[in-house]
């Protein structure tokens, strides 16, 4: 079974500082690992992925995540954090060799608050 | 790219009423589409999935059940709601098989009471 998990419910950084939000995941095979953002009372969007290549993958809003197979690790990160950052963030994952996002599994969900 | 339309965003029902939800997409034909349920602001359970018209598969045994009558709209209904049914429902989509990634709408936040 795969599973991912995201050790911190909340991540509080200052704005201007670099922020990281952890993610670890199991799955068989290779991965297909995304993270989505999520801002109050609406669905989540997504920000970038990994399938293969490059192990640094950038996304949208200036976000990129490092894929690390030997840590089984996808965290996502961003150089400076703007206040407009602050949301949910999911990590999910599916293995590639499934055939359909129905597979797909989410994590948690880590909340991040940039502090002006 | 595609568009996902849910409705109503917010809805209030009493225990014991029944439920529809609508989602309709745009941009994308024959998509596949998915019910997930958030409950508590966090965590995302899928409910249901669809691979086309009259085809549904159901993930957990479960108060509600879901159709598509067509290849774009997507319903998830109930006869008879429970408090446990309350939560923010949120319909998705993908392209097609083993397509990442999915495209949310906007949600709809149910309360029993």
């Amino acid at each position: 079974a795969q599973s991912v998990a995201q050790p911190e419910d909340q991540v509080n950084v200052a704005e201007g500082n670099p922020l990281t939000v952890k993610c670890t995941y199991s799955v068989s095979g290779n991965p297909y690992l995304f993270w989505y953002v999520q801002y109050p009372n609406r669905g989540l969007q997504f920000l970038l992925k990994y399938i293969t290549g490059d192990n640094l993958v950038k996304g949208s809003y200036g976000f990129e995540a490092e894929f690390n197979k030997s840590q089984t690790s996808f965290h996502l990160k961003k150089p400076s954090a703007l206040v407009s950052d602050s949301a949910l963030y999911f990590c999910a994952v599916r293995a590639y060799s499934s055939g359909s996002a129905r597979q797909l599994t989410f994590g948690s969900g880590t909340q991040l608050t940039v502090l002006p | 790219s595609q568009t996902i339309h849910q409705w109503p965003a917010t809805l209030v029902q009493p225990v014991g009423s029944p439920l529809s939800l609508e989602c309709t997409v745009e941009g994308t034909s024959n998509p596949n589409l998915y019910w997930y349920r958030q409950a508590a602001g966090r965590g995302l359970q899928l409910l249901f999935y669809s691979v086309g018209i009259g085809q549904i598969s159901s993930e957990v045994p479960q108060n509600l059940s879901a159709s598509r009558p067509q290849d774009r709209q997507f319903i998830l209904s109930s006869k008879k709601l429970l408090l446990s049914d309350s939560g923010f429902y949120l319909c998705a989509c993908s392209p097609g098989q083993g397509a990442p990634p999915l495209h949310f709408g906007n949600g709809t936040r149910l309360t029993v009471t």
